[in-house]
């Protein structure tokens, strides 16, 4: 049982404009979520991440939306540049004795065209 | 800035060998991970340590050990390779907070090939 869906597994978008990125998640428990980006050859790095209490969080370009009814969270990317051409992961994890681990998606491969 | 280094970016092993994959992060973090990264599966979890000489399964720890004796070192050891296990394999760390979750740190990964 996937407890973290990212159900595009590629997404191709223009320079300049906006890119979407989704995951959904089924476990009720999960209060955290993160997201990081991964260029080939190199390890994923961290790029945004959301708690529950909340349901928007921005930084610079990107912008995470949650919502929780839904059980599902969007990356947004405003404007899209070529060098964010990469694979994006979601990762969602629970506070309290499970704390510390992630559950990963599978990852959306991003191409941004010049 | 933290760094998570791993001993070896490829691997070349041959079936029925033991395998030891080393990872040392830098910023005296509590936890670290192992995973294995492959093709449409994402990342999955391996091995989990939240301290010194602790360790938890993760999803997928059939075929796999780890170590852990110091808090920067984590060791994730194969011991009897299989080809099914050729894989990218990536070792990441993060602080331990009181049932809270920090974002991991990623070494750059090691790809391991078992013949």
């Amino acid at each position: 049982d996937q407890q973290v869906k990212q159900n595009s597994p590629s997404l191709s978008v223009q320079e300049g404009r906006i890119s979407i990125l989704n995951c959904d998640y089924t476990n009720s428990m999960f209060d955290y979520f993160l997201w990081y980006k991964k260029y080939p050859a190199e390890g994923p790095t961290f790029l945004i991440s959301i708690s529950s209490i909340k349901d928007k969080n921005e930084d610079g370009r990107f912008t995470v939306f949650l919502n929780k009814s839904a059980k599902h969270l969007s990356l947004h990317i405003v404007p899209s540049q070529p060098g964010d051409s990469a694979v994006y992961f979601c990762a969602a994890s629970a506070s309290g004795t499970n704390a510390g681990k992630s559950t990963f998606g599978d990852g959306t491969t991003l191409t941004v065209k010049p | 800035d933290v760094k998570v280094t791993q001993s070896s970016r490829y691997l070349v092993k041959r079936t029925g060998e033991k395998v030891f994959l080393e990872c040392v992060q830098d910023m005296d973090h509590e936890n670290m991970f192992w995973y294995r990264q492959d093709p449409g599966l994402g990342l999955r979890l391996i091995y989990f340590s939240y301290d010194v000489k602790m360790k938890e399964k993760g999803d997928i720890p059939e075929g796999y050990s780890v170590s852990r004796e110091k808090k920067e070192r984590f060791s994730l050891i194969l011991e009897s390779a299989s080809t099914n296990q050729t894989s990218m394999y990536l070792c990441a760390s993060s602080l331990r907070g009181q049932g809270l979750n920090y974002e991991q740190y990623f070494g750059p990964g090691t790809r391991l090939t078992v013949t």
